[in-house]
C-alpha cells in the first residue's frame, strides 16, 4: 500500500515564485492535513481538511492555500514563496478528524 | 494555545539500555500518541492511547497515559541501532486538531 504519497520530494525555488505541493491519499480517509516541520519546533499543522468539501485554517495558514480536489488528494499552494518558508512539509490524513493520522514522506523545500 | 513539553530533547546511550522519555502539559487530552520519525522519512505511529492509565506496548515499547490526562511516557527496553530516530508525542482534545511535542532525539552508541 501507497499510504500518503507527496510529490515533489524536494524543490528550489526563487523568492517570489509560486509552487503547489501535491497529496494523495489511497486510504480512503476522510481528513486530511498540512504540516511544517521546522527544527525544534516539532510539527505545526498549516490547514486540515476534516472532510471533502471543507478546509480550515491550522495553526500557521499565512502565506499558504490549499485545496480538497476530491477525497484523495490535498493540495498545498504557495503563491509567493519567502525565505521564511523554508522547511519540509508533510501531508497526514486520518479516518475522520482527531483519530491518529498517518504520515507521508514529506517535500522538502529551499526559497532562496 | 495547547502547549506539550517533551523531555528530553535528545539523547546518547548505550545499546542495550531501556530508554525512558515523557510529555507534559498544562492542559487534559483525551488521547496521546506516540510517533517515531527517521531521517528523510514521515513521522509513523507507534503507539496510540486512549485512557486514563492505559499501559500498551508494542513489541519493546511501552507507553502510558497519565492517570492525570496532562502526561504521557514512551519507554524502549533494550534498545538497539534502529532505534535511532526522532521521538514526537502528540495529544488532542475534543474539538481541537493533534499538538506535537518538539521531538526527543535518541542516538545510540553501538
Amino acid at each position: 500500500n501507497a499510504g500518503v504519497t507527496q510529490t515533489p520530494k524536494f524543490q528550489v525555488l526563487k523568492t517570489g515564485q509560486s509552487m503547489t505541493l501535491q497529496c494523495a491519499q489511497d486510504m480512503n480517509h476522510n481528513s486530511m492535513y498540512w504540516y511544517r516541520q521546522d527544527p525544534g519546533m516539532g510539527l505545526r499543522l498549516i490547514y486540515y481538511s476534516a472532510s471533502e468539501g471543507t478546509t480550515d485554517k491550522g495553526e500557521v495558514p499565512n502565506g499558504y492555500n490549499v485545496s480538497r480536489l476530491n477525497k484523495r488528494e490535498f493540495s498545498l499552494r504557495l503563491e509567493s514563496a519567502a525565505p521564511s518558508q523554508t522547511s519540509v512539509y508533510f501531508c497526514a490524513s486520518s479516518k475522520i478528524d482527531n483519530q491518529p493520522q498517518h504520515f507521508g514522506d514529506g517535500t522538502r523545500l529551499s526559497i532562496l | 494555545g495547547q502547549q506539550l513539553n517533551q523531555s528530553p530533547q535528545s539523547m546518547f546511550i548505550q545499546e542495550g539500555e531501556d530508554v525512558s522519555m515523557n510529555c507534559t502539559s498544562s492542559s487534559i487530552f483525551n488521547t496521546w500518541l506516540w510517533y517515531k520519525q527517521d531521517p528523510g522519512e514521515g513521522p509513523v505511529l507507534l503507539i496510540a492511547l486512549y485512557k486514563a492509565g492505559e499501559l500498551t506496548s508494542n513489541g519493546r515499547l511501552t507507553a502510558q497515559f497519565g492517570i492525570t490526562r496532562k502526561d504521557s511516557f514512551l519507554n524502549i527496553s533494550a534498545s538497539i541501532p534502529s532505534d535511532v530516530g526522532i521521538y514526537f508525542c502528540a495529544g488532542n482534545q475534543y474539538g481541537n486538531k493533534l499538538v506535537f511535542g518538539a521531538g526527543t532525539i535518541l542516538r545510540v552508541k553501538s
